[in-house]
């Protein structure tokens, strides 16, 4: 069984453009997790979705947002994008709404923003 | 609100010591507990996590932690180190109704010859 996948590996930016981020759940899983580890500061949630819809987001500023597709896959957009936004995003799925349930966690987008 | 605490960021131990990761939790409700570990340039992969039942929990690599309500705690332990096991530990902590999961700032394990 395919885990969760990430596009791209990695990411290279300037100040005030934008980053698309993309990430493909397990198969049969409709929850999708969007997280962000920057030097220093641990993991930060950053949104939810499920079932195309946005359930939950973290403490971070508008211009960091997603999407869920029909087929569960999800994108993540960071728009105008600022030095410290530099971090490794991290998609997990799960199989449904339920705490208890394990996260799968994909390998990683490395974003760096020159 | 729930909250997940680390002890230490960063822990060191010999190869065949005694390794002892410390978490504590805050949470209103009874809480479920994981613990990830992420190697480098990996992203996170499920140690071990709590639900309900038995309070002493093994996963994978040996490692097996205990829920400890009244102490909030759910520490990470493994009896005998390997170098493999050097990596980032993270700790989280969920309830029924979040789903969300809140994880800790997470210790850097690193294993002496």
């Amino acid at each position: 069984e395919a885990g969760v996948t990430q596009s791209p590996t990695h990411l290279i930016k300037t100040r005030g453009q934008q980053a698309t981020l993309r990430c493909s759940p397990i198969s049969g899983h409709t929850s999708v997790y969007w997280y962000q580890q920057a030097l220093g500061l641990g993991l930060q949630f950053l949104l939810w979705y499920d079932e195309g819809e946005e359930r939950n987001r973290g403490n971070f500023p508008p211009r960091f947002s997603g999407r869920q597709f029909p087929n569960y896959s999800s994108e993540l957009n960071v728009n105008a994008l600022e030095l410290e936004d530099s971090a490794l995003y991290l998609c997990a799925s799960s199989p449904e709404i339920a705490g208890g349930d394990e996260q799968f966690f994909g390998p990683g987008t490395r974003l760096t923003v020159l | 609100a729930q909250s997940v605490t680390q002890l230490g960021s960063h822990v060191s131990v010999s190869e065949g010591a005694l390794v002892l990761l410390r978490c504590n939790y805050s949470s209103s409700v009874p809480p479920y507990l994981f613990w990830y570990v992420q190697y480098p340039n990996q992203g996170l992969q499920l140690l071990l996590k709590y639900t309900t039942g038995a309070t002493l929990v093994k996963g994978i690599n040996g490692f097996e932690a205990e829920f400890k309500k009244s102490e909030t705690s759910f520490h990470l332990t493994k009896p005998s180190a390997h170098m493999s096991d050097a990596a980032e530990y993270f700790c989280a902590v969920s309830e029924w109704s979040a789903s969300k999961i809140i994880f800790g700032s997470g210790t850097r394990l690193s294993i002496r010859p």
